[in-house]
């Protein structure tokens, strides 16, 4: 089946910690998108790539980092510098920015 | 400036009520896309229809119609007969033919319908 994993499902930080979130995908998307979503909220931009071993900031990329590395692999680090990591985060690709972005189940980061 | 206003952030009807979703956007693109997504419980987005700027025509599929007019900047989206199931939030979201040019979502509407 094609689509988009994310793991894990819920993840828990202690204060000063980086996590590392995974996003996937075997769609042969060239895009891939992080977003943040606070309870309530809309939709907010961390980072994007649109292609291999480039990315770019999104509104909110203080505090985070990525890597794209491989096509289908696109991970969010969440440093001890993300004073308020709380949230729902969610990976989408899409074949081009253009086009439909299609979501991964997302994470829940908890704090500790 | 590109946006996207959701007026409604909360809707709650009844079971096989009607209901419709407002959506109003801004962009002095001449060619663009718009995008409804359901948020369910799950948390998961799911991607209901994307409509490009140079395509008026209205479009239904099953219970879901969309209404898009060019001349008040609006993607409307109607639940006929609303079910239970129908309960999540609803994004809509535009972006835009030039290469690097990211989505842009409205805040979101929650639509509960209770039975």
């Amino acid at each position: 089946d094609g689509g988009i994993t994310q793991s894990p499902k819920y993840l828990f930080r202690k204060e000063g910690q980086n996590v590392t979130l995974s996003c996937e995908q075997n769609l042969n998307h060239d895009a891939m998108y992080w977003y943040r979503q606070d309870p309530g909220q809309g939709l907010r931009l961390i980072y994007y790539s649109q292609i291999v071993n480039d990315f770019q900031k999104g509104d909110i990329a203080e505090g985070y980092s990525v890597s794209r590395e491989k096509k289908e692999s696109f991970p969010l680090t969440v440093t001890s510098a993300q004073k308020n990591p709380t949230a729902f985060y969610l990976c989408a690709s899409s074949s081009s920015s253009q086009e439909t972005q299609y979501f991964g189940p997302g994470t829940r980061l908890l704090v500790l | 400036a590109q946006k996207v206003t959701q007026a409604q952030t909360e809707i709650s009807v009844v079971e096989k009520e009607d209901v419709t979703l407002d959506c109003v956007y801004e962009t002095r693109d001449t060619t663009y896309y718009l995008f409804w997504y359901k948020q369910p419980p799950s948390g998961e987005l799911v991607f209901l229809i994307r409509r490009n700027s140079f395509d008026e025509q209205n479009e239904i599929s099953g219970r879901y119609s969309w209404n898009f007019q060019k001349s008040t900047s609006s993607f409307n989206f109607t639940i006929t007969a609303s079910q239970v199931v129908d309960s999540a939030v609803y994004f809509c979201a535009l972006t835009f033919f030039n290469y690097g040019q990211n989505f842009v979502f409205g805040p979101g509407t929650r639509l509960s319908v209770l039975p």
